[in-house]
């Protein structure tokens, strides 16, 4: 199949388990953030986004946390399934820019059976 | 749910030919974006549109140009395709005018030969 990075970091978890998947974003400045979730071939899938006044949202088995001090924010997956392999990428809006946004190049998430 | 769609999944051009990439949005989306996307970094602005008949440069712009004459349509045009150009082109849209979610379409992998 098609790959959108041929060296990306990958997180290989058990099916079942709990995924944790992380984001350096670059801005402090930046005031919002999603994840994205990118399968083979395919164009990118909104999973979930967080504003800055937030440390933790929910949705369905997913969490995004963010860590303004360490401009840090990570995605977790609870009961992890084969779906879910795909690549997962975060984007921080661009403080410069109001329609900008900046791409971190993301990371494979490889579900094992 | 919001759809992008994009003209062609995948495109074969010689070096030299006028590249027409086509988008549409059917959720009466304000801004709409071209990206490309390349092994190993994270997705690069071409040129966005936040209005019909309005455009702005992105990071990227050489060598392309863009056409926004209806809402829900956004083209990129490559002049005179080069080698370098080879990509998977994304297209996106959005209806924030501040940071907001941004929906991908299924993306067009070119090959300028």
């Amino acid at each position: 199949g098609e790959s959108v990075g041929l060296h990306l970091p990958t997180l290989s978890v058990q099916e079942g388990d709990n995924s944790i998947i992380n984001c350096a974003y670059s801005n402090s400045a930046s005031d919002y953030f999603i994840w994205y979730k990118q399968e083979s071939g395919k164009g990118p899938q909104f999973i979930i986004d967080i504003r800055s006044n937030m440390d933790k949202r929910q949705g369905q088995r997913v969490t995004v946390l963010l860590n303004k001090t360490v401009k840090h924010l990570s995605l977790q997956i609870a009961a992890t399934q084969p779906g879910d392999s795909a690549v997962y990428f975060c984007a921080e809006n661009d403080p410069s820019g109001t329609y900008k946004y900046i791409f971190g190049t993301g990371t494979r998430l490889k579900v094992l059976a | 749910d919001v759809k992008v769609t994009q003209s062609s999944r995948y495109l074969v051009k010689r070096t030299g030919e006028k590249v027409f990439l086509e988008c549409v949005q059917d959720m009466d989306h304000e801004n709409m974006f071209w990206y490309r996307q390349d092994p190993g970094l994270g997705l690069r602005l071409i040129y966005f549109s936040y209005d019909v008949k309005m455009k702005e440069k992105g990071d990227i712009p050489e060598g392309y140009s863009v056409s926004r004459e209806k809402k829900e349509r956004f083209s990129l045009i490559l002049e005179s395709a080069s080698t370098n150009q080879t990509s998977m082109y994304l297209c996106a849209s959005s209806f924030s005018a501040g940071p907001g979610t941004q929906y991908f379409g299924p993306g067009t992998r070119l090959l300028v030969l």
